[in-house]
């Protein structure tokens, strides 16, 4: 198994450009989450989703959107970059909706910078 | 609002030494405590877990400690190591409402030969 995977690892973009960080998981997990880490601030939950079609906010999800149409995928997009979010974001997986009593899987990251 | 406070912010100990991390919580709906280490270009990965039902888990060298009264919980690291150097991260779930994660800030953990 791959595990968690995360595209691409590093991305520049200029303010006001959109992008979709790509996650896939292959262990067949209902729960998905996007996290971000700042220096200093830990990890914050941007969204999650409980299963295919179902989507929630976290605790900073201003700026982000996502969808999961299938199981394996949950792609983050950024529909108008700001250098606030600048960031390295973690994508996460578990077994099932309590996702968070299951331990978390994460992924390698991806290193974003916005000019 | 910081829901989960977590000390230090840096911590260097000597190999073969003892590493402690402190970190404590408001919420009384948390109900579950995990940890998770992280190296230096990678994703978090859970070390251990704790339930408030319990005052202290051991796994190896890595022990929890949980004083529910005071609404705080520790990380024991025993005979450190260099491969022990890491970002280490408390973190807490509030059974009754979310069930989502909440992390503290991290404690940078370097120990040195």
């Amino acid at each position: 198994n791959a595990g968690v995977t995360q595209t691409p690892k590093f991305q520049v973009l200029k303010t006001g450009q959109s992008m979709t960080l790509q996650c896939a998981q292959d262990m067949n997990h209902e729960y998905m989450s996007w996290y971000r880490q700042d220096p200093g601030m830990g990890l914050r939950l941007i969204h999650y989703s409980v299963g295919a079609g179902i989507t929630d906010q976290g605790e900073v999800p201003n700026g982000y959107n996502v969808s999961r149409s299938t199981t394996e995928d949950f792609p983050l997009r950024l529909l108008s970059a700001a250098p606030s979010q600048t960031s390295v974001y973690f994508c996460a997986s578990s077994w099932d909706s309590l996702g968070s009593y299951n331990e978390q899987f994460f992924g390698p990251g991806t290193r974003l910078t916005v000019l | 609002q910081q829901q989960v406070k977590q000390s230090p912010q840096s911590l260097i100990v000597q190999k073969g030494g003892i590493s402690i991390i402190n970190c404590a919580y408001e919420n009384t709906a948390f109900d579950y405590f995990p940890w998770y280490q992280q190296f230096p270009g990678k994703g978090p990965a859970l070390l251990i877990a704790i339930r408030p039902d319990v005052s202290e888990k051991k796994e190896g060298r890595f022990t929890i400690s949980f004083n529910k009264s005071a609404k705080q919980f520790s990380l024991h690291i025993m005979d450190s190591q260099p491969g022990d150097s890491a970002t280490y991260f408390c973190a807490a779930i509030d059974g009754a409402g979310s069930y989502q994660l909440t992390f503290g800030k991290g404690t940078k953990l370097s120990v040195i030969p």
